[in-house]
């Protein structure tokens, strides 16, 4: 079975502060993606990043970064120099590849505070 | 291009009433999936569907139903409500019906239960 492990579910930090958000996967499949999915206060998810199983290079993108390790099942997600707008709760996911849906997180609900 | 919408926003019933709550994909979107998000629960797969097919179908009681119509809107109906179903109901949409690229989520309907 899948599963994804959001282990923090509630983190404060100071304004430019940098701060990760840990994800845990579990899966035996050899083919999957993973997602980070971003939640303001208004509801609607907003998509962040895919990674495929295969594809283990880690990426950045402005302040966020991410780094995907087979090795730990782990997928993280750091914001560096965090402002008070990357407040949200933050879903990490995990789709195999035979299957047609996506298994979500707990999610981690992200205080930046000014 | 004019995201998912989702209606009602909110909306409240009462215990043994049935409720419907509609989703607008994007355009040419042909794939609309329903996620229940709670508290506790966090967020949980309902249904997915593609081409007026549903293709895939979450763990909840046949109480939670759903169609797609032929312009891709979806719907999905609640009857015989229990308190437990106060929740955040989300839709998203992709292009494709293989979930390996980005969903677009609306803002959700949330419904509570009395």
């Amino acid at each position: 079975a899948q599963k994804v492990t959001q282990a923090q579910t509630e983190i404060s930090v100071v304004e430019k502060e940098d701060v990760t958000l840990d994800c845990v996967y579990e899966t035996r499949d050899t083919t999957y993606y993973l997602f980070w999915y971003k939640q303001p206060p208004s509801g609607e998810l907003v998509f962040l990043i895919r990674r495929n199983s295969f594809d283990e290079q880690n990426e950045i993108s402005g302040r966020y970064s991410w780094n995907f390790q087979k090795s730990t099942s782990s997928f993280n997600f750091t914001i560096t120099a965090s402002q008070v707008v990357d407040s949200a709760v933050y879903f990490c996911a995990l789709k195999v590849n035979r299957d047609d849906k996506i298994i979500f997180g707990k999610g981690t609900r992200l205080h930046i505070l000014p | 291009k004019a995201g998912v919408t989702q209606t009602p926003r909110y909306l409240i019933k009462t215990r043994g009433q049935q409720v419907t709550l509609s989703c607008s994909p994007i355009s040419g979107h042909r794939s609309v999936s329903w996620y229940q998000q709670t508290p506790g629960q966090g967020l949980q797969f309902l249904f997915e569907y593609f081409s007026e097919t549903q293709r895939n179908k979450g763990n909840f009681p046949g109480r939670f139903s759903g169609r797609q119509f032929s312009n891709s809107r979806s719907e999905m109906n609640v009857s015989t409500l229990e308190l437990g179903d106060s929740a955040l109901y989300l839709c998203a949409s992709s292009l494709a019906s293989d979930y390996t690229g980005e969903l677009f989520f609306g803002e959700g309907s949330r419904l509570t239960v009395l």
